[in-house]
């Protein structure tokens, strides 16, 4: 079955610091991937996404690519600041168009 | 603000009571999702509406249940509730059914604790 695989957290750097979040997934197809972002004491907003093989989503600085060779989906950014602090949750869409999600990555920026 | 409204916020109850917590989707979208995120599990799919009508369970126990009501706001019924029904418990709406682009509005969440 469709699986999304994420690198345990916390994930703790300091500010400025590069970021990776690795994210594999598991799924029959090419579905489309995301990443939805959680901020302390909020819901769930989306940050990017990437509908096909190659894509890149990007917003707020953060980037992501659709990798079908190793399955992947890393998220990435170049500086990041104290208030990226939040949980990352990497997404694929299946073919019944609902949502499967990865185990949330909890990053923490120290300043 | 992603439009989204979730009441109560928060909800202390003993075990064995019933609650309700009631959602109000963003103007316009039809479906209706809902979650539960423990401490320690992520993000567990419970239940879909579309339009007043179920489209799709996950890992919803018996004692919970759900509806989608004309105005399309929607209610997650728990009861016989037990300790590890403590959650925080999220909506989420997006304007499709089929053919959804996988873009869902998350209200801020209603937070269950089970005393």
């Amino acid at each position: 079955g469709n699986s999304v695989t994420q690198m345990e957290g916390p994930v703790t750097l300091s500010e400025e610091a590069f970021l990776t979040i690795n994210c594999t997934y598991t799924a029959t197809g090419y579905p489309s991937l995301f990443w939805y972002v959680q901020y302390p004491g909020e819901g769930l907003q989306l940050l990017l996404k990437a509908t096909k093989a190659d894509d890149k989503g990007s917003n707020k600085g953060f980037e992501a690519t659709y990798r079908k060779e190793t399955t992947s989906f890393h998220l990435e950014k170049g500086s990041v600041q104290v208030s990226d602090s939040a949980v990352y949750f990497c997404a694929l869409l299946d073919s019944n168009y609902q949502l499967i999600w990865g185990a949330g990555t909890k990053l923490i920026i120290k300043p | 603000d992603s439009g989204v409204t979730q009441t109560p916020k928060h909800l202390i109850t003993a075990t064995g009571q019933r609650v309700t917590l009631r959602c109000s989707p963003r103007s316009g979208d039809l479906s209706v999702y809902w979650y539960q995120q423990s401490l320690d599990q992520g993000l567990q799919f419970l239940i879909q509406y579309y339009n007043g009508e179920e489209r799709a369970k996950g890992n919803i126990l018996e004692r919970f249940s759900a509806q989608q009501f004309p105005d399309l706001h929607s209610e997650l019924n728990l009861s016989s509730l037990e300790l590890g029904d403590s959650a925080l418990y999220f909506c989420a709406s997006s304007p499709r059914d089929r053919g959804g682009t996988g873009e869902l509005f998350f209200g801020e969440g209603s937070r269950l604790t089970v005393l």
